[in-house]
């Protein structure tokens, strides 16, 4: 059973647009929620977190919305820019065993010039 | 501060061919985890460690074996390598996550094919 679903699977925007991913989780028992960049041939990368205690986080041009009730979250890609292309994972887990996360299957994002 | 590190790069085995994985930190982190990525299919927890001598599985554990005698090492072994391990392997390591900033680091992976 697929802990984390994630959706789109690619997603191509326009320089300057906005990207949305969205996410969604079974287990109530999550409070640890990352988003995670990897481009190609890297390990993937940390790009920004939230624990439920808030229902939104901003960082630059990143931003997760967070729906404790709905069990969904989402990162906002503002401004997109073609530095942004690349495989984006979302991720849930329990903030005290960070050896444990759970991720989605990714998404492809191409942000055209 | 070489963070997490990975050997080999790539590696190709032969059905049946045993092999390790190597992975090391040097942050002094409690927990170390190893996932494989496949197309489409995102990481997925093999093992995971929450410290010296305590290992526990993950999602997909059959077909691999870990141990971990230091703080910094996390070997992963393959006993006898199968096509369907094809894949790329990475290493992570984190903190406990009490603290908000806490988050896994990970490797940049091993690319392991087996024919």
């Amino acid at each position: 059973q697929q802990q984390v679903k994630q959706s789109p699977q690619s997603l191509i925007v326009q320089k300057g647009g906005i990207s949305i991913i969205n996410c969604a989780y079974e287990n109530t028992a999550f409070d640890y929620f990352p988003w995670y960049q990897q481009f190609p041939g890297k390990g993937p990368a940390l790009l920004i977190a939230i624990r439920p205690d808030v229902s939104e986080k901003k960082e630059g041009r990143f931003t997760i919305s967070f729906n404790k009730s709905a069990k969904q979250f989402s990162l906002h890609i503002m401004d997109s820019q073609p530095g942004d292309s690349a495989t984006y994972f979302c991720a849930a887990g329990r903030g005290s065993t960070l050896g444990r996360l759970y991720f989605g299957r990714g998404t492809q994002l191409t942000v055209w010039p | 501060n070489a963070g997490v590190t990975q050997t080999p790069k790539f590696q190709v085995l032969k059905t049946g061919q045993s092999m390790t994985l190597q992975c090391a930190q040097d942050m002094n982190h409690e927990y170390m985890s190893w996932y494989r990525q496949d197309p489409g299919m995102g990481l997925r927890l093999i093992h995971y460690s929450v410290g010296a001598g305590i290992t526990d599985q993950g999602e997909v554990p059959n077909g691999y074996n870990v141990s971990r005698s230091t703080t910094e090492d996390f070997p992963l072994r393959l006993l006898s390598a199968a096509p369907s391990q094809t894949s790329v392997y990475f290493c992570a390591s984190s903190y406990s996550g009490t603290s908000a900033s806490d988050t896994q680091y990970f490797g940049p992976g091993t690319r392991l094919t087996v024919l």
